[in-house]
């Protein structure tokens, strides 16, 4: 089955600058990758994703790119925020079968 | 707003005893999950639905078992809970793509 690795398991930024975290997948047949964010107390919400024909999506200080070939994919936030603190897991799908990474904690240090 | 429901937000049950945890979700999604999350673990996939009275397992339904008799409704039943189960249970949806989180149920057994 699908196997999705991620890295950092903790990520400590100043305000302002560039966040970067990379996940790999196993299954050269899994064709879609959520971001999912989780607050303390909440349950994950979904931020981003990127389809397999797709190579780069953005939204405002977000992006995900995905290299198929190399099966790994990765989350950019650009001028970090405190509010952008939080838990971040990626995953990847094939149709009903989601994986999930372990998860990246992300502090932004005011 | 849409929105995943789970009953309760904390739960303390004793060894032995059989839980409910609910899950209601109001966007008309064919497909629901619950998840177990453990620190270090992520989250792991414990048994899924993808239409009414349709159920699949997941990575780790030992000790658990589902029940989905409306479409909306899956709940998830521990048959006589044990320590091991001390956890935060997430109910998820979706209909294609990315999932809807309810704001999970921590559950300590003691």
């Amino acid at each position: 089955g699908e196997n999705v690795e991620q890295h950092p398991s903790t990520l400590s930024v100043q305000e302002g600058d560039s966040a970067v975290i990379k996940c790999t997948y196993s299954d050269s047949a899994s064709n879609y990758f959520p971001w999912y964010k989780q607050e303390l107390g909440k349950g994950p919400q979904l931020i981003i994703d990127i389809r397999s024909n797709v190579g780069e999506k953005k939204d405002q200080r977000i992006a995900v790119t995905l290299n198929k070939t190399a099966k790994h994919f990765s989350l950019h936030i650009t001028e970090t925020q405190p509010e952008d603190s939080a838990v971040y897991f990626c995953a990847a799908s094939i149709l009903y079968d989601m994986r999930f990474g372990a998860g990246t904690r992300l502090t932004v240090k005011p | 707003d849409v929105k995943v429901t789970q009953s309760s937000r904390y739960l303390v049950k004793r060894t032995g005893e059989k839980v409910f945890l609910e899950c209601v979700q109001d966007m008309d999604h064919e497909n629901m999950f619950w998840y177990r999350q453990d620190p270090g673990l992520g989250l792991r996939l414990i048994y899924f639905s993808y239409d009414v009275k349709m159920k699949e397992k997941g990575d780790i339904p030992e000790g658990y078992s589902v029940s989905r008799e409306k479409k909306e409704r899956f709940s998830l039943i521990l048959e006589s809970a044990s320590t091991n189960q001390t956890s935060m249970y997430l109910c998820a949806s979706s209909k294609t793509g990315g999932y809807t989180f309810g704001s999970g149920t921590r559950l300590t057994v003691v």
